[in-house]
């Protein structure tokens, strides 16, 4: 099956800073990959679609100057978190589809927590 | 407005009991997938449901995506304590199949 990879599984910063997610997708290319929000005992919400080679598209409420995506190669988009606040804290997880139009898989998630 | 309405939020029973989870809509699909998710990872898809009135089984999940195409159940039958986790409904969006609209999640807690 197809494997999506993120990078790192966990990340402590401090409030201020900028920590950078990786997404690759291992077995297969993708040239769109999605980037979604967890808080504790929440659901999935949906931050924005990474494109290869073009702007990310955000969705409503979402700071694009803040969650900065670069979507550099067919297997690796990242997810950055500038100027990182206490509320920022969440599970980021990435998904990709092998084949464009069908089922993505997930990543592993990616577990942030701002001090 | 939610787009899925999932219920319940949270499932508490005992090993051996059984439990259906709902997830409805005012809208139709042209499909809506299961995905279960364990703390500290990414969920994982159980199933797509793609016709009206289609029943899908997968071992002791029962899976249905109603007649109308707006609403779908998920039926475990005797819980075990490995079917602990969150259970999420999802459509996809636009254009995309890969971009999901999640509803709310069940937790489920399966107590030996």
């Amino acid at each position: 099956g197809a494997v999506v990879s993120q990078h790192p599984s966990w990340v402590i910063c401090k409030s201020g800073t900028s920590v950078k997610i990786e997404c690759r997708s291992l077995d297969f290319q993708a040239t769109t990959m999605f980037w979604y929000r967890q808080f504790p005992k929440q659901s999935l919400m949906l931050m924005a679609t990474s494109n290869e080679g073009s702007k990310a598209t955000y969705e409503q409420g979402v700071e694009k100057d803040k969650f900065l995506i670069n979507h550099a190669s067919l297997t690796l988009s990242t997810l950055t978190v500038t100027s990182a606040h206490p509320e920022d804290s969440s599970f980021y997880i990435c998904s990709a589809p092998p084949v464009p139009g069908t089922e993505a898989f997930f990543g592993q998630g990616t577990r942030l927590t701002v001090v | 407005t939610q787009l899925l309405e999932q219920s319940p939020q949270f499932l508490s029973i005992q090993e051996g009991e059984n439990l259906t989870v709902y997830c409805n809509s005012s809208s139709v699909f042209s499909s809506l997938q299961w995905y279960r998710q364990e703390p500290g990872e990414g969920p994982v898809l159980l199933v797509t449901v793609v016709t009206g009135g289609e029943v899908k089984k997968l071992k002791r999940l029962t899976f249905q995506f109603g007649d109308a195409r707006k609403d779908s159940s998920l039926h475990i039958t005797a819980a075990q304590p490995g079917d602990t986790g969150l259970y999420l409904c999802a459509v996809s969006g636009g254009t995309s199949y890969g971009k999901l609209t999640f509803g709310q999640g069940t937790i489920l807690t399966v107590h030996p």
